[in-house]
């Protein structure tokens, strides 16, 4: 049973235009969350987090949005460019000492020149 | 980036045979993790450590075994390989504890086959 969910393999946007990516989750525990941006044969990397304290995080052209009550957060990219191009994944954790990390299957956002 | 490497990076053997496969960080971070990325599935929990010595099971912990000796070295084993085991491995690292935030880093990877 996956706890967090990314329902889109695959996005594809125009350069200059928004993305915009999903994530759901089952768990009401959950109380932190993340967005990891992975290339090819490389490692993860942080990208941006929200509290469930909070609804909107912003970093940039990078916005974390977190609506509760549906247990979706989503991840907004504006203007997205080229170099945004890769797998994004978010991951959910909750307390305990060491607040292990719950992953979504990922999304390949492809954008197009 | 955060001083975290893995060895080896690629590695190709037989199924029945032991592979172990190293963390090494030079962050003095608490925390270390073990996943496995597989297509479909995102990266899965294998087993993690919150100290020397003190490690506990992920997710997908059966068929691993792990080590910790050092702040710095965080050891996976496969203790008999097996096809199913065929994925990439990532290593992490975090200094969160209870209460905190827990951004975690990640290594390059280790890309795995067992045939």
């Amino acid at each position: 049973d996956q706890q967090v969910k990314q329902n889109s393999p695959s996005l594809s946007v125009q350069e200059g235009r928004i993305s915009i990516l999903n994530c759901d989750y089952t768990n009401s525990m959950f109380d932190y969350f993340l967005w990891y941006k992975k290339y090819p044969a490389e490692g993860p990397t942080f990208l941006i987090s929200i509290s469930s304290i909070k609804d909107k995080n912003e970093d940039g052209r990078f916005t974390v949005f977190l609506n509760k009550s549906a247990k979706h957060l989503s991840l907004h990219i504006v203007p997205s460019q080229p170099g945004d191009s890769a797998v994004y994944f978010c991951a959910a954790s909750w307390g305990g000492s060491a607040r292990q990390l719950t992953f979504g299957s990922g999304t390949q956002l492809t954008v197009l020149p | 980036d955060a001083g975290i490497t893995q060895s080896p990076r690629h590695k190709v053997t037989e199924t029945g045979t032991p592979v172990t496969l190293r963390c090494h960080q030079t962050e003095n971070h608490r925390y270390m993790y073990w996943y496995r990325q597989d297509p479909g599935h995102g990266l899965r929990l294998i087993h993690y450590s919150y100290g020397v010595k003190d490690t506990d099971k992920g997710e997908v912990s059966d068929g691993y075994s792990v080590s910790r000796s050092k702040t710095e070295d965080f050891l996976l084993t496969l203790e008999s390989a097996t096809s199913s085991q065929t994925s990439v491995y990532f290593c992490a690292i975090s200094e969160s504890g209870p209460g905190a935030n827990n951004e975690q880093f990640f290594g390059p990877g280790t890309r795995l086959t067992v045939l």
